[in-house]
């Protein structure tokens, strides 16, 4: 079945500097890949998406990146701000109806 | 509206009790679901339904019954509870009948099982 890496699990950057969190999916049918974030206390929440027919999307100061041939997508969030701490996920479709998610990345801004 | 609401937050069990962690969305959502969450392990799977009186096995339905009588709710049961079922849990729901979008998550219940 799909297995879905995810690095690094702690991430600590300077306020104003980039983050970028890394994912490796194994099942080269998987078409769609959410990242969610996780701020303590709370539900996760779908920051970005991206599907398999194309290579980059922003959203402001966040992009996601997909390279479909080496398996991998990462996501990046510029400028980051002391409110993107938090614990990002991201996941890979499998069939139609699961998602399988990676293991966390605990992001922290430092001031 | 009230998004996706889980009961209890917080619950502490014995080995072998049993105990339903609900779940109850309104938004008229067709797809829900249940994770477990546990350190270094991200979110997996438990069970899902597409729609009232359709459920199926995520990664880890082992120890877990759930059932869907109604859109808007979708119980976890644990029927005997284990140690290695002391994590938090998470519902999840969304439109439609496929996982492409936005899931909405519940905040959260923690178990602990003594």
């Amino acid at each position: 079945g799909e297995n879905v890496e995810q690095h690094p699990s702690t991430l600590s950057v300077q306020e104003g500097d980039s983050a970028v969190i890394k994912c490796t999916y194994s099942d080269s049918a998987s078409n769609y890949f959410p990242w969610y974030k996780q701020e303590l206390g709370k539900g996760s929440q779908l920051i970005i998406d991206i599907r398999s027919n194309v290579g980059e999307k922003k959203d402001q100061r966040i992009a996601v990146t997909l390279n479909k041939t080496a398996k991998h997508f990462s996501l990046h969030i510029t400028e980051t701000q002391p409110e993107d701490s938090a614990v990002y996920f991201c996941a890979a479709k499998v069939g139609a109806q699961k998602l399988v998610f990676g293991q966390g990345t605990r992001l922290t801004i430092n001031p | 509206n009230a998004g996706v609401t889980q009961t209890p937050k917080f619950q502490v069990l014995k080995t072998g009790q049993s105990m339903t962690l609900q779940c109850a969305q309104d938004m008229n959502h067709e797809y829900m679901s249940w994770y477990r969450q546990d350190p270094g392990m991200g979110l997996r799977l438990i069970h899902y339904s597409v729609g009232a009186g359709i459920t199926d096995q995520g990664e880890v339905p082992n120890g877990y019954n759930v059932s869907r009588s109604t859109t808007e709710d979708f119980p976890l049961r644990l029927l005997s509870a284990a140690p290695s079922q002391t994590s938090v849990y998470f519902c999840a729901s969304k439109t439609g009948t496929g996982v492409t979008g936005e899931l909405f998550f519940g905040e959260g219940s923690r178990l602990t099982v003594l």
